[in-house]
């Protein structure tokens, strides 16, 4: 069974809100989860790795301010898409290790839609 | 060059046939590998796990890795259409744990 949960599973917003992304790790703690996007027929891109207590890791190229990451907990991290435009559709999973040099496990992703 | 690559396909068989996936890289540091597959629009679900060259078996699933040149390959025996999905390879070196990812390829078996 799935080891990583997230929601919401789909979201629509109007452009200029914010939406937030949940990603639990269950029955496991993880003190690093990472935060995917993937476009429609294209491979994951890697986008910022969420580090619990401390400032996420952004990868080159994504906008910190934009994207922002809080990992509260070991088993939650949250990805809030601020001030989301039509450009910022796209399909966003997370995903975490259940423990040292094991592989990563994904959520099923949240389809979010900008109107 | 992609760090990973690996045919988009599409690749169609027949219900019952052999399906052959495979990904080549060129950084030679990547230890770990892995194959998910993914059904659409869900996550990747993890299907293989290896760390060293030569082959792992799990039920009609086969991963192959050749580190000597640098090749990894993922069999399917008796594959049936809800094996129809998009299947990734994903590597990263030792204990660092960002995956590189191939594109992915498309797979449909045909009842």
């Amino acid at each position: 069974g799935a080891v990583v949960s997230q929601h919401p599973s789909r979201v629509i917003c109007k452009s200029g809100t914010s939406v937030k992304i949940e990603c639990r790790s269950l029955d496991f703690q993880a003190t690093t989860m990472f935060w995917y996007r993937q476009f429609p027929k294209q491979s994951l891109m890697l986008m910022a790795t969420s580090n619990e207590g401390s400032k996420a890791t952004y990868e080159q190229g994504v906008e910190k301010d934009k994207f922002l990451i809080n990992h509260a907990s070991l088993t939650l991290s949250t990805l809030t898409v601020t001030s989301a435009h039509p450009e910022d559709s796209s399909f966003y999973i997370c995903s975490a290790m259940t423990g040292t040099n094991s592989p990563l496990h994904f959520g099923n992703g949240t389809r979010l839609t900008v109107t | 060059q992609k760090e990973v690559e690996q045919d988009p396909g599409p690749l169609s068989v027949p219900e019952g046939a052999i399906v052959s996936l495979n990904c080549t890289y060129s950084n030679s540091a990547f230890q770990y590998f892995m194959w998910y597959r993914q059904y659409s629009r869900k996550g990747p679900e993890l299907l293989m796990y290896t760390y060293s060259s030569g082959n792992k078996e799990d039920g009609r699933f086969t991963a192959q890795v050749d580190k000597s040149s640098k090749y990894i390959s993922l069999f399917i025996r008796d594959s049936q259409p809800s094996d129809s999905a998009t299947y990734l390879c994903a590597m990263s070196p030792s204990n660092d744990y960002k995956l590189s990812f191939g594109a992915g390829t498309t797979v449909t078996v045909r009842a």
